[in-house]
């Protein structure tokens, strides 16, 4: 079975300082690793995913992350907070292999991100 | 392209009352996903279509639950007999697959929230 945990259900940070959002996996086959955003009362939008290849991702919005094997780790990170990252962001994995293809998603259980002025 | 669209967006029931939920997925995408999730909690996979084929169901869906695509185009979810356990967004997902080594990235809708009173 594959699991994610995100550390932290509230992160704050102040406007213009680093975003570091910690995501750990547990899989037993290669993962597809993947990060997405949700806005109150919306759905969910992807921001960026790890398949195969380079281990830094970039995504939208100015964020990236980096996928490391050999923590079991997909953290997410910006440079530089504004104030409409505020949102829950959550990390998600897919067993590829296992589901042939179907990238039916596992969630983590979100990290809430507050911006402060 | 008009995204992922979910009706209605709002659902209040009475519980043991049946509810039924839509969800159009963007024209192109040939798989279907449900997804349930609770307040302070990730989505959980539900189920998930291929064209008109239910190919995985979880062990989340009770035989209280019924999903269908008919014409492999747009999905219907069906409660019976409502509990307030039912209480949560349903969000529906859709991306568009070729094999193991493709497949869109999942793009979801704003969901239905059903309250079960």
């Amino acid at each position: 079975a594959q699991s994610v945990t995100q550390l932290g259900s509230h992160v704050s940070v102040s406007e213009g300082a680093l975003v570091l959002l910690r995501c750990n996996y547990s899989s037993s086959v290669p993962p597809y690793l993947f990060w997405y955003v949700q806005y109150p009362n919306q759905g969910l939008q992807l921001l960026l995913k790890y398949t195969t290849g380079a281990t830094l991702v970039k995504g939208i919005n100015g964020f990236e992350a980096e996928f490391k094997k050999s923590e079991t780790s997909f953290h997410l990170t910006k440079p530089s907070a504004h104030m409409s990252d505020a949102a829950e962001y959550f990390c998600a994995v897919s067993d590829q292999e296992l589901t042939g293809g179907g990238n039916k998603l596992t969630f983590g259980t979100g990290t809430q991100l507050k911006v402060e002025l | 392209d008009t995204g992922v669209s979910q009706d209605p967006r709002h659902k209040i029931t009475k519980r043991g009352q049946n509810v039924t939920f839509r969800c159009d997925p963007i024209s192109e995408h040939n798989r279907l996903y449900w997804y349930r999730q609770t307040l302070g909690q990730g989505p959980e996979f539900l189920t998930y279509f291929q064209n008109e084929a239910q190919l995985e169901k979880s062990r989340l869906l009770s035989d209280r639950f019924s999903a269908e695509r008919p014409k492999g185009s747009f999905s219907t979810l069906e409660i019976q007999r409502t509990e307030q356990g039912d209480s949560a967004m349903y969000l529906c997902a859709s991306s568009y697959f070729i094999s193991r080594t493709y497949n869109s990235p999942l793009h979801f809708g704003n969901g239905t929230r059903l309250t079960v009173t």
